[in-house]
């Protein structure tokens, strides 16, 4: 159980897109999802928290415009990356945990994204 | 704010050996989770083992052990008969122990890549 999906898994995109990246719980309802962005070799920030049927937790520093992030089912939540620039390029990676059985966080396999 | 510091950025070891990978966080909270995760080369997080900061008492996950010492703010990790497939990057995290969805936040160290050679 406590299984956590991401689709795509990579993506490229041309400079001044925008891109969206889902994150699914495949066997159980998350009311709360985090996002998080991972640099080569270097560790996961936190970029926001997603709230099912509310709006987002932004950490300080995160430009919510530019990251938007919407959690409209107990089972998805999207990462809109817009405009996105070489400089967004990145490994995103979300997580969620099981209402009720612990603070464990269960993490996607993550998504690439490369802007060209 | 809580921090979380792995000192050790690279380590390696024998196949069938023991590692201990340190960490150690800094926090004014009483109650908090500590957790190590493991990243492979296919980048997907796995929760290795996850402590309570009340429980005096050090976890266990088979081969997995952590020395847990709250005084000192110290949460090392062991691994015993150390296996190709531990392989990995290593990350300690800090979690608060307070109710509310936006309270099960992690903190996470930098990391350790930990190496285990045949």
């Amino acid at each position: 159980g406590a299984v956590v999906s991401q689709h795509p898994s990579w993506v490229i995109c041309k400079s001044g897109t925008s891109v969206k990246i889902e994150c699914r719980s495949l066997d159980f309802q998350a009311t709360t999802m985090f996002w998080y962005r991972q640099f080569p070799k270097q560790s996961l920030m936190l970029m926001a928290t997603s709230n099912e049927g509310s709006k987002a937790t932004y950490e300080q520093g995160v430009e919510k415009d530019k990251f938007l992030i919407n959690h409209a089912s107990l089972t998805l939540s999207t990462l809109t990356v817009t405009s996105a620039h070489p400089e967004d390029s990145s490994f995103y990676i979300c997580s969620a945990r099981v209402p009720g059985q612990g603070p464990e966080q269960y993490f996607g396999p993550g998504t690439r994204l490369t802007v060209t | 704010a809580q921090t979380v510091t792995q000192s050790q950025p690279e380590m390696s070891v024998q196949e069938a050996e023991t590692v201990t990978l340190s960490c150690t966080y800094d926090t004014s909270e009483n109650n908090y989770y500590l957790f190590w995760y493991k990243q492979p080369p296919s980048r997907q997080m796995i929760l290795v083992i996850r402590q309570e900061a009340y429980k005096q008492q050090n976890a266990t996950e088979n081969r997995f052990s952590v020395n847990f010492q709250k005084a000192a703010k110290s949460f090392s990790l062991k691994i015993s008969d150390s296996q190709l497939g531990d392989t990995a990057m290593y990350f300690c995290a800090f979690m608060k122990h307070n109710s509310g969805g936006s309270n099960y936040k992690l903190t996470f160290g930098k990391g350790t890549l930990l190496t285990v050679n045949p």
